[in-house]
């Protein structure tokens, strides 16, 4: 299967401080990428559309301000999280779209604010 | 809205001892469900795709079906290492975006 590489695997930072997870597709490339966020011992919970070269489509209630989503390229989109608060941590996962259909995704990101 | 419920919640199992998951579903225009695999800590990895009511597919002791309104993952023989959460997924006709069930943990006791 195509291979969704996310980085970092774990961040810890200091409340008030922006952290960046960069989302690459290693061998496809992918004009749509999408951001989730999963709670402990819940499912998905789709933040937002990533699509190349436009701008991020939003699910209601995701703060535009808050996570923002660069796609510059057909490889990479990134997720910046800025000034984190503690109710941010969570876990953050990427996934990539090939072709037509199936989303692959990343490890996922473990993010803990103090 | 697409709609998806996984049932149950929970199973666990005896090594080889065969169950089956269950993803019922809701969609406006059907364009893909999507079984995958997902480990603690880990991002979900991809299984199966189906497309249309009466197709199925197998890998190793995974099969997957489908009819118009769930699919079902039947686990065959299944050894400690099918110890996962697996979540289904629906594409309908607006757009990319998958919904997602809320997932069934495994849990295969040696």
């Amino acid at each position: 299967g195509a291979v969704v590489s996310q980085h970092p695997s774990r961040v810890i930072c200091k409340s008030g401080t922006s952290v960046k997870i960069e989302c690459r597709s290693l061998d496809f490339q992918a004009t749509t990428m999408f951001w989730y966020r999963q709670f402990p011992k819940q499912s998905l919970m789709l933040m937002a559309t990533s699509n190349e070269g436009s701008k991020a489509t939003y699910e209601q209630g995701v703060e535009k301000d808050k996570f923002l989503i660069n796609h510059a390229s057909l490889t990479l989109s990134t997720l910046t999280v800025t000034s984190a608060h503690p109710e941010d941590s969570s876990f953050y996962i990427c996934s990539a779209l090939a072709g037509a259909n199936i989303q692959y995704f990343g490890a996922g990101t473990r993010l803990s604010v103090l | 809205e697409d709609q998806v419920t996984q049932s149950p919640e929970a199973l666990r199992l005896q090594e080889g001892e065969s169950s089956s998951l269950n993803c019922s579903y809701t969609v406006s225009g059907l364009r893909g469900l999507f079984w995958y695999r997902q480990d603690p800590g880990k991002g979900p990895e991809f299984l199966f795709t189906l497309y249309s009511a009466g197709e199925e597919k197998e890998k190793e002791r995974l099969k997957a079906t489908l009819t118009k309104k769930e699919s079902f993952l039947h686990i065959t023989a299944p050894k400690p290492e099918d110890s996962a959460t697996y979540l289904c997924a629906v594409r309908g006709a607006a757009g990319n975006k998958l919904t997602f069930g809320g997932g069934t943990r495994v849990l295969v006791k040696p």
